[in-house]
């Protein structure tokens, strides 16, 4: 079945540091990807999606490029503030359904 | 809108007690997403529903759980009765096309 394997965290950064958080997804049709981010205490918020192969997804300076030949949709920062510790969780949906796969999440710690 | 709405926020209750989670979808939507949250576990999806019906529930633990969805701005999650284990953090979303979660109910069995 689809799957997504996110790389094992926690990510700890200092401010400013480049961020990257790994996703790849196993799907037997054209999903649709998604990162969704969990601040401490609250529910998951959609952080950006790409819809179709080459697409990028892009919000608050995070970006995510759907690359269909590596099968990968990982999330980059240029700069990371404080205030991005979170945990951040990659997801596909099938496009049947609004279900959603998603991943395990990985923390992310940045210290000023 | 308000967003998805969850009620109550917090609740702490005894073993084997009767638990009610409410969740109010955003407008419109025509799916509706139960997860449970823990440490150990992570993020499950327990039950989710399209235009008030149950579509699949296979993700719930056992017959001690049940969910319903009298209309289209409403659902609720049920646990009878309640366990130490079923302790987490219990989301609500809804969805058409991106889901939207609410902030939680953080369930505390004792």
């Amino acid at each position: 079945g689809d799957s997504v394997t996110q790389m094992e965290g926690p990510v700890t950064l200092s401010e400013e540091a480049f961020l990257t958080i790994n996703c790849t997804y196993t799907a037997t049709g054209y999903p649709s990807l998604f990162w969704y981010v969990q601040y401490p205490g609250e529910g998951l918020q959609l952080l950006l999606k790409a819809t179709k192969a080459d697409d990028k997804g892009s919000n608050k300076g995070f970006e995510a490029t759907y690359r269909k030949e590596t099968t990968s949709f990982h999330l980059e920062k240029g700069s990371v503030q404080v205030s991005d510790s979170a945990v951040y969780f990659c997801a596909l949906s099938d496009g049947d359904t609004d279900k959603l796969i998603f991943g395990t999440g990985t923390r992310l710690q940045v210290f000023p | 809108d308000a967003g998805v709405i969850q009620s109550p926020r917090h609740e702490v209750t005894e073993m084997g007690q009767e638990v009610t989670l409410r969740c109010k979808p955003i407008s419109g939507h025509d799916y509706l997403f139960w997860y449970r949250q823990t440490m150990m576990r992570g993020l499950e999806l327990l039950i989710y529903f399209n235009n008030n019906v149950p579509i699949d529930d296979s993700g719930m633990p056992e017959d001690r759980f049940s969910a319903k969805m009298p209309n289209a701005s409403f659902s609720t999650l049920k646990i009878q009765p309640s366990e130490p284990r079923d302790s987490a953090v219990y989301f609500c979303a809804s969805s058409s096309y991106e889901q939207y979660f609410g902030p939680g109910t953080r369930l505390t069995v004792t």
